[in-house]
């Protein structure tokens, strides 16, 4: 059964900062992996998908890579500003068949940018 | 118009009670998705369809169904409700290849006293 951790659980920086997040996964049979931002009592807004193929994404701010033989993703967010605070999520695709389908999702990590 | 819409997005209801949530979609994706998030136990798997024939349950199905109407609608049923069912609820697609990734509506909190 696949397995996703988020490191850390939570985080506050100052405004301005460089941060990373962290996830991994422990099945590397993994079709994409995909990171997403809920705010508080709200949906999850997609925010980079990296397909199995590929090792990193970008959009904006953000870059995130995937070593999918370690069964490692990252998240960089580069001049964090206080709307970036919310919850980011990590969540890995598996193939279909033999089990159920759709996302194994880590548990997050909640962010806080100090202004 | 949100891709992925969910109706309500709050709803008290009383034990014992029938509900039922909806999810319409405009990705012309072929597959969708019921999640259900707890604090601290995340977002787990209910029930998915990877088109109207086709409905299969996921990790945490008991006490649930489901019904795929047609390509763009998928509810999910709760035939009695009881409290240990309060949770944020989240409908998901995805197109057949999943190269897209998957697309979230905005949730239901549902809350039964």
């Amino acid at each position: 059964k696949q397995e996703v951790t988020q490191i850390p659980a939570a985080l506050s920086v100052p405004e301005g900062e460089n941060l990373v997040l962290n996830c991994s996964f422990t099945d590397s049979a993994i079709y994409n992996l995909q990171w997403f931002r809920q705010d508080p009592g709200k949906g999850l807004t997609s925010l980079l998908l990296i397909q199995s193929s590929q090792r990193e994404q970008t959009s904006g701010r953000l870059n995130a890579s995937l070593d999918k033989s370690s069964g490692r993703s990252t998240l960089y967010i580069a001049a964090s500003q206080p709307g970036d605070s919310a919850t980011y999520l990590c969540a890995v695709t598996g193939y279909s068949g033999g089990g159920a389908d759709g996302l194994t999702f880590g548990k997050g990590t909640h962010l806080i940018i100090q202004p | 118009d949100a891709d992925v819409t969910q109706t309500p997005r709050n709803r008290i209801t009383k034990t014992g009670k029938r509900i039922m949530l909806e999810c319409s979609q405009t990705k012309g994706h072929d597959r969708m998705y019921w999640y259900r998030q707890d604090p601290g136990l995340g977002l787990r798997l209910i029930y998915y369809s990877f088109d109207v024939k086709d409905i299969n349950k996921g990790e945490i199905s008991d006490g649930y169904s489901v019904s795929r109407q047609a390509q763009a609608k998928f509810s999910l049923s709760l035939e009695s409700a009881i409290p240990n069912q309060t949770a944020l609820y989240f409908c998901a697609t995805s197109d057949f290849t999943r190269e897209q990734g998957y697309t979230f509506g905005s949730g239901t909190r549902l809350t039964v006293v």
